[in-house]
């Protein structure tokens, strides 16, 4: 079965201190991983991906994940945060070796994120 | 470049009524998916067309819940008849998906269409 969790529904941060949303997969095989960000009454936007390769993934807005295959895990963080970062972040996964399906996301259930100024 | 377009953004009906919601995905992305986001959970995928065969519907309640994408660009998905529990955000993406692991695997999001049935 996959399966991501977002082990925190919040995470407080003051501008300017590093931020960490946590997120942790379960797949059968191997993972594609990705994170999105939602504003109020709006879509998710989509802000990285690890595909393949190098283990630290860069993003949108000076994001950036960092993929640990032992941990089963691929944590968001940014090293300052801004005010307007304040949004819902959800991590996502799907399984690369289901063979020809190709879209099926699972997303976690999201973790509001509020920088205090 | 033009992103995914979704109405109506809000509706409101009533139990037993029905509803449908229109998705327009940006221009020349074959996959097409309908989530449905309940208030304090993640999306999850009712469907998933390929150009306008059906990839992956497993997941929608069938009896109720019906979509189509006849020319392979369009999508409109029909709610008949509505049940309280069906109060959520429907979003609309859409993926080039050409290639499993290519680039293009990347979802875009339109802003969504939320329903709320009394």
């Amino acid at each position: 079965a996959q399966s991501v969790a977002q082990p925190e529904d919040q995470v407080n941060v003051a501008e300017g201190n590093p931020l960490t949303v946590k997120c942790t997969y379960s797949v059968s095989g191997n993972p594609y991983l990705f994170w999105y960000v939602q504003y109020p009454n709006r879509g998710l936007q989509f802000l990285l991906k690890y595909i393949t390769g190098d283990n630290l993934v860069k993003g949108s807005y000076g994001f950036e994940a960092e993929f640990n295959k032992s941990q089963t895990s691929f944590h968001l963080k940014k090293p300052s945060a801004l005010v307007s970062d304040s949004a819902l972040y959800f991590c996502a996964v799907r399984d690369r070796d289901r063979g020809s399906t190709l879209g099926r996301l699972y997303f976690g259930r999201g973790t509001q994120l509020t920088v205090w100024p | 470049e033009a992103g995914v377009a979704q109405s109506p953004r809000y509706k409101i009906i009533e139990k037993r009524q029905s509803v449908a919601f229109w998705c327009n995905p940006i221009s020349g992305h074959a996959t097409l998916y309908w989530y449905q986001q309940i208030l304090g959970q993640g999306p999850k995928l009712l469907i998933q067309f390929q150009n306008n065969g059906v990839v992956d519907d497993s997941q929608l309640p069938k009896d109720r819940f019906s979509a189509e994408r006849l020319k392979g660009v369009d999508s409109t998905l029909k709610i008949q008849p509505a049940k309280l529990e069906d109060s959520a955000v429907y979003l609309c993406a859409s993926s080039l998906a050409v290639k499993l692991g290519s680039q293009q695997e990347t979802q875009y999001f339109g802003p969504g269409t939320r329903l709320l049935v009394l």
